[in-house]
């Protein structure tokens, strides 16, 4: 099942704050946000571990809360440059060690001037 | 630099016939992966492979196949049982340890794959 992100999409001003959510139905053993902008490949933003942690990286940080199969993705001060599209990929187990990442359909956010 | 290489960028498929698109790596990676990005819809996983001659299905294989005869290669073919292929193929590697649980996935630049 694909995670469910929310919003769909965001519109900010320079410097406005934003937070994207991530939940899933499933047990997750790790949760990986991506960043992609028009026509490009996604990159590699931070994976949030099982333990509930929050990773920083710049102004972007995330959270994982473990109980809620939850994640969320911070973005303080946004920039320019924070414009794309954001992808959350949960990590299910099927036993052994086949794993999958599963994305979820993304969140679309704007920085204007 | 090490990277990720697809090609073509630019594919045209006409009716009844089956295209293979390129992914190659020089990252060392064990594990490689074929997604499928259509407006809205994120990324779906097609195919992946974990070690070299080895691969499994992922959430949408029908229409397709894969190949991994060599830890840098796996190729993607688009088959003429695949009805609506026209869509943005994403190739990625990572890192195979502890399951990928903490491996983050190295993307390729796309193959945008449209119909005659």
């Amino acid at each position: 099942q694909q995670p469910v992100q929310s919003p769909q999409a965001v519109i900010l001003r320079e410097g406005e704050d934003a937070v994207i959510n991530c939940s899933s139905s499933k047990a997750l053993y790790s949760v990986h946000w991506y960043r992609q902008k028009h026509g490009e490949a996604p990159v590699f933003l931070m994976i949030l571990l099982k333990g509930g942690e929050q990773k920083g990286h710049d102004k972007i940080s995330a959270s994982f809360n473990e109980k809620k199969q939850q994640s969320s993705l911070y973005l303080t001060a946004s920039q320019l440059s924070y414009s794309g599209t954001y992808f959350c990929g949960t990590l299910v187990g099927s036993g052994g060690s086949n794993y999958k990442l599963t994305f979820g359909k993304g969140t679309l956010l704007t920085v204007n001037p | 630099d090490g990277g990720i290489t697809q090609s073509p960028k630019y594919l045209f498929r006409k009716e009844g016939q089956n295209v293979t698109l390129s992914c190659e790596q020089n990252l060392n990676h064990d594990a490689m992966y074929w997604y499928r990005q259509d407006p809205g819809q994120g990324l779906r996983l097609i195919y992946y492979s974990q070690i070299v001659n080895d691969f499994q299905k992922g959430d949408i294989a029908e229409g397709y196949s894969v190949s991994r005869e060599k830890k840098e290669s796996f190729p993607l073919t688009v088959t003429s049982a695949q009805k609506n292929p026209t869509a943005f193929y994403l190739c990625a590697s990572s890192h195979r340890g502890q399951g990928q649980i903490n491996q983050p996935q190295h993307f390729g630049d796309g193959t945008r794959l449209s119909i005659l």
